[in-house]
């Protein structure tokens, strides 16, 4: 399986921006890009999923790099509420997931 | 809240028995998907069923099993439980087999079993 690198943690202040990075050199023709995140206590939840373009949707946007080889993960304005666990997952249409240690974001107030 | 529901929420019990936790997916949703989550191991997929056939196996046990009904619903079996199986299970449901480029899965809240 491709595998993905994300840094352990990050911090950022309320209301600003904040850039998730995630290293996947390996990463084949086939496979999506998928990140989801995880709140104390709750099930992770899907956040957002791109293949090559740049995506946004209510919740974030996907940055794609040119090459594939990495990819960020931009919440625009972060609440308190966005402090989790953000996990970066190769997968193509038959794989399943498989999460890594992904990245523990910290919000300021 | 993701529409699946687990129970039970947690569970306690002792080593050398066996559980039963249960999964209801989302309704329409014929895939369902168990993971485990421990603190050395992190998020470990374990199985999925798609419409009551096993469609993927991860790092699941021999001591694990599972199965998906005919209503959906499914249950992880784990048997000859051992300290080390301490953990949160989570169960997740999707609408398709897999073979699809967007296939969001859905999480249900967790069990949490603690093995004494």
């Amino acid at each position: 399986d491709a595998k993905t690198t994300q840094p352990n943690s990050m911090e950022s202040n309320e209301e600003e921006p904040v850039h998730l990075p995630c290293n996947h050199s390996t990463i084949s023709g086939t496979d999506y890009i998928h990140w989801y995140r995880q709140l104390p206590s709750q099930g992770p939840e899907y956040v957002i999923h791109g293949l090559t373009s740049n995506v946004n949707n209510r919740m974030a946007s996907l940055a794609i790099a040119e090459d594939r080889k990495s990819s960020t993960l931009i919440l625009h304005r972060a609440t308190l509420r966005d402090a989790a666990v953000y996990y970066c997952i190769l997968r193509d249409v038959e794989n399943d997931m498989r999460f890594g240690a992904g990245t523990r974001l910290t919000v300021k107030p | 809240d993701s529409g699946v529901t687990q129970t039970p929420k947690h569970l306690i019990t002792a080593t050398g028995q066996r559980v039963t936790l249960r999964c209801s997916p989302r309704s329409g949703d014929l895939s369902v998907y168990w993971y485990q989550q421990s603190l050395d191991q992190g998020l470990q997929f374990l199985i999925q069923y798609y419409n009551g056939e096993e469609r993927a196996k991860g790092n699941i046990l021999e001591r694990f099993s599972a199965q998906q009904f005919p209503d959906l619903h499914s249950e992880l079996n784990l048997s000859s439980l051992e300290l080390g199986d301490s953990a949160l299970y989570f169960c997740a449901s999707s609408v398709f087999s897999g073979r699809s480029s967007y296939n969001e899965q859905f999480f249900g809240p967790g069990t949490r079993l603690t093995v004494l």
